[in-house]
């Protein structure tokens, strides 16, 4: 099975401009969740997403959203980007059930100018 | 709320020799799983060990195992003949809410070097 696939792998954008990353879960995988990485605040859950419906969130700005498709597949979509969402945004995709694995992907590194 | 705490941000080990990391919690539930995730420079976060709170025996993967100590909310990490490879930050995680879940609440990490 392919693993979680983010692209793009790197991105720069100027403040002001929005951006929209994607994620491919591991096929069968219909949970999909978003993290934020920084240095300084760590892993910071984004929001998950399960069967096209949002089931978790985070504690963002408004201006974080996301969606899921029917194949699972999520975006994330960040607007109106200050310098401060530099980060690695990193997705995770996991099966249904209790205690079941999250799986990750390789992150999409913004960079915000 | 939940919480997770790992309060060392670096640790060094020599190659072959064994190293524990740490990791502390917070939860009122009495159900629960924690896992540890190590991330190489690749920037993947890969799944290390997994422990579910009511099973007594602490959970092994070959030289990675836990110490688990339900009452005092702790769950650390040994690593056994430690390999270069092994270099990587370490986090520890814990789901938020209870059931099926994907949200994980962090620790702050372990940045984890091997010498050779």
């Amino acid at each position: 099975k392919a693993g979680v696939t983010q692209t793009p792998r790197y991105l720069i954008k100027t403040r002001g401009q929005q951006v929209t990353l994607s994620c491919s879960p591991i096929s069968g995988h219909r949970s999909v969740s978003w993290y934020q990485q920084t240095p300084g605040q760590g892993l910071q859950f984004l929001f998950e997403y399960f069967s096209e419906t949002q089931r978790n969130k985070g504690n963002f700005p408004g201006r974080f959203s996301g969606r899921q498709f029917s194949n699972s597949r999520s975006e994330m979509n960040v607007s109106t980007l200050e310098l401060g969402d530099s980060a690695l945004y990193l997705c995770a995709s996991r099966e249904q059930g209790i205690r079941a694995e999250a799986f990750f992907g390789q992150g999409t590194r913004l960079t915000v100018v | 709320a939940q919480t997770v705490t790992q309060s060392q941000p670096e640790m060094s080990v020599q190659e072959a020799e064994t190293v524990t990391l740490s990791c502390t919690y917070d939860t009122s539930e009495s159900d629960y799983y924690l896992f540890w995730y190590k991330q190489p420079p690749s920037r993947q976060m890969i799944l290390v060990i997994r422990q579910e709170a009511y099973k007594q025996q602490n959970a092994t993967e070959n030289r990675f195992s836990v110490n688990f100590q339900k009452a005092a909310k702790s769950f650390s990490l040994k690593i056994s003949d430690s390999q270069l490879g092994d270099a990587a930050m370490y986090f520890c995680a814990y789901p938020n809410g209870s059931g099926n879940t994907g949200k994980l609440i962090f620790g702050q990490g372990t940045t984890l070097q091997v010498k050779p």
